[in-house]
């Protein structure tokens, strides 16, 4: 079982729908935890950090708990810019990151 | 403000050649990383400096893999001899005092293509 998990997808969702996805992790040690964004033949680019209290930026919205082990982003309101593979990131101390193998999103005119 | 900094972006070699990836960290950050990229394996640390000292190398594939950090604002990541199984995107990215508050810059990345 991988570290880091997540549903490579794709998500194939319609303009202006809600998607939600999830990243589990296994180390429950693990500190602190981030999405980050990878178009296509680029580099990956944070997206958000993910707090323990959960939090928002724009149409963003991200969830921590710890309890299950579990990381979701939820898209409301989604656009045709937000088709990409996002990566959840695990911190397990300092420069520890453990990458997810990333979920595919396509946004649908 | 300058991101961190790759060359070359593309790179088709031969097998048994030497490769030479460089990269130019964000200035001023004190954490540089080398990552490899590819559909099989997805992002694989190879190595990891701080104060431009390797703190740890044991990403790197083998002893055809090297990594050097002369100093603050240059890193070189080495394949010598290359092979066909080398080929894919090669990352550098630097942070601020390691990852855990700090944001990680990646580069735009190496594209390798051994035949």
């Amino acid at each position: 079982r991988k570290e880091v998990e997540q549903d490579p997808g794709p998500f194939n969702v319609p303009e202006g729908a809600t998607v939600a996805f999830n990243c589990t992790y296994s180390n429950s040690a693990s500190q602190s935890f981030f999405w980050y964004r990878q178009d296509c033949r680029k580099e990956p680019k944070l997206l958000m950090s993910v707090y323990s209290s959960g939090n928002e930026d724009g149409r963003f919205t991200a969830q921590l708990n710890r309890a299950s082990q579990y990381i979701s982003l939820l898209i409301r309101d989604s656009k045709l810019s937000d088709s990409a593979t996002y990566l959840c990131v695990v911190n397990r101390g300092n420069y520890q990151l453990i990458w997810g193998a990333g979920t595919k999103l396509i946004i649908k005119p | 403000d300058a991101g961190v900094i790759q060359s070359p972006r593309h790179e088709v070699t031969e097998m048994g050649q030497e490769v030479t990836l460089r990269c130019k960290p964000i200035s001023g950050h004190n954490s540089l990383f080398w990552y490899r990229q590819t559909m099989m394996r997805g992002l694989e640390l190879l190595i990891y400096f701080n104060n431009n000292v390797p703190i740890d190398d044991s990403g790197m594939p083998e002893d055809r893999f090297s990594a050097k950090m002369p100093n603050a604002s240059f890193s070189t990541l080495k394949i010598q001899p290359s092979e066909p199984r080398d080929s894919a995107v090669y990352f550098c990215a630097s942070s601020l005092e390691g990852t855990v508050r700090n944001t990680i810059y990646f580069g735009e990345g190496s594209w390798l293509t051994v035949v």
